[in-house]
């Protein structure tokens, strides 16, 4: 079976860093999403891995060990607009995008 | 460039009615994608299609119907509203590729009586 799983919520203080884990099992691997989504809106796109090793992008760093079934998204400097839900997707062997449910950051002062 | 636009943002139906969500994109995106979102779980893909034309069922596809009779929209019909379809939906597109993000709607949010 496809299975993803990241923690469900998670809370964190202004400033600081946190990192958001991601496992899965899949039939099939094409590459790996992160998403953020605010409350009430929409996914937004924010970093794709496909191959082993770390992604960097601002403030915002993506890993993937692809052995392992494993992918953490790293959040530097948190500010409070970072406060939303994180969503990680594999690619399947069908092309299509498997959700994990999300993991909802809350950033303290 | 507005991106991907879904019509309408809420809706209100009672049970066994039908109605019509609306999704159109103006980015020249080949694929589009119609999933739901319920609370504690992850996006499920209802429908989806790679071009104009054509239509595929996704994780979840019973109640709904969809068309993409022109390349930049892509329908999604309830042709007798449940309450087990009370949930947001949303509607992504992106280009050709397996590296290609999938650009999203801001979501109808719809509720069956």
């Amino acid at each position: 079976g496809q299975n993803i799983d990241q923690p469900t919520e998670m809370t964190a203080t202004e400033g600081a860093i946190v990192q958001i884990n991601c496992t899965y099992q899949t039939s099939g691997f094409n590459g790996l999403f992160w998403y953020q989504q605010h409350a009430g809106e929409a996914p937004t796109f924010l970093s794709y891995n496909v191959l082993d090793g770390l992604e960097e992008k601002g403030r915002f760093s993506s890993f993937l060990s692809r052995s392992k079934g494993y992918s953490y998204l790293l959040l530097k400097e948190l500010q409070m607009k970072d406060s939303a839900s994180y969503l990680c997707a594999i690619m399947d062997s069908n092309y299509q995008l498997i959700w994990g449910a999300g993991t909802k950051l809350i950033i303290k002062p | 460039n507005a991106g991907v636009t879904q019509t309408p943002k809420f809706r209100v139906l009672k049970t066994g009615q039908s109605m019509t969500l609306l999704c159109a994109q103006d980015m020249n995106h080949e694929y589009m994608y119609w999933y739901r979102q319920d609370p504690g779980m992850g996006l499920r893909l209802i429908h989806y299609s790679v071009g104009e034309g054509t239509t595929a069922k996704g994780e979840v596809p019973d109640g709904y119907n969809v068309s993409r009779l022109k390349k930049q929209n892509f329908l999604l019909g309830l042709e007798s509203a449940a309450p087990s379809q009370t949930s947001v939906y949303f509607c992504a597109s992106r280009l050709e590729g397996a590296n290609q993000p999938q650009h999203f709607g801001d979501g109808t949010r719809l509720s069956i009586l």
